[in-house]
């Protein structure tokens, strides 16, 4: 059982370089999330999909472009990397029913020189 | 936008000692979830409580949803060195599946 899939777990870009984040879940969910975590701080979400075909921002959509390609893949693409992008990524995803609980991915950890 | 803030931000307890974490949303939720993440690792689902007032236990921990929906906390009573790590709230509003995380206490449990 994997689970929820990141790849990859570490990544160095240079800025201005363009990169997917890919993300892939075997539980059969409905929606899938992608976070981003600052050093010592929360979650702060990026985009999600409720369901296979939809996308919505989040709170902090701006220089991030998703697709969900179809129910077990959602990627996360940078197109022009900034420092400010320098962070840990996290997928998740869960069933679809209001409250479920949300299944996470190990990480991809991101620096942009 | 929905904002869900824990106070305190950071809590040193010494092994043993109780430790209480406080989440409040700026708005009313459906639900709320917690969770925990070790350094270096991923959040991991804890508990989600659904209706109005309601506590949950899971051993040493104790979760509470507030009356109206807005707050919850979690309590662990006598802190053990396994406790370590940073404790998030996350809440549902309305029938959407947008989820917001709270700000999260990280605790530090000293032997």
């Amino acid at each position: 059982n994997a689970g929820v899939t990141q790849t990859p777990k570490f990544q160095v870009l240079k800025t201005g370089q363009s990169m997917t984040l890919q993300c892939a879940q075997d539980m059969n969910h409905n929606s899938m999330y992608w976070y981003r975590q600052d050093p010592g701080m929360g979650l702060r979400l990026i985009y999600y999909s409720a369901s296979e075909g939809t996308t919505d921002k989040g709170e902090v959509p701006n220089g991030y472009n998703v697709s969900r390609l179809n129910k077990r893949e959602f990627s996360l693409r940078l197109e022009s990397a900034a420092p400010s992008q320098t962070s840990v990524y996290f997928c998740a995803s869960r069933t679809g029913a209001v409250g479920q609980p949300q299944h996470f991915g190990d990480g991809t950890r991101l620096s942009i020189l | 936008g929905q904002q869900v803030m824990q106070i305190p931000q950071y809590q040193h307890v010494q092994e043993g000692e109780d430790f209480t974490t406080y989440c409040n949303s700026s708005t009313t939720l459906s639900n709320i979830q917690w969770y925990k993440q070790r350094p270096g690792g991923h959040p991991v689902f804890l508990i989600q409580l659904v209706k109005s007032g309601e506590v949950k236990k899971q051993k040493r921990l104790t979760f509470q949803f507030g009356e109206a929906k807005k707050n919850s906390s979690l309590h662990i009573t006598a802190t053990q060195t396994t406790d370590v790590g940073t404790y998030f709230c996350a809440g549902d509003s309305g029938g959407y599946q947008k989820v917001t995380f709270g700000t999260g206490t990280k605790l530090q449990v000293i032997p």
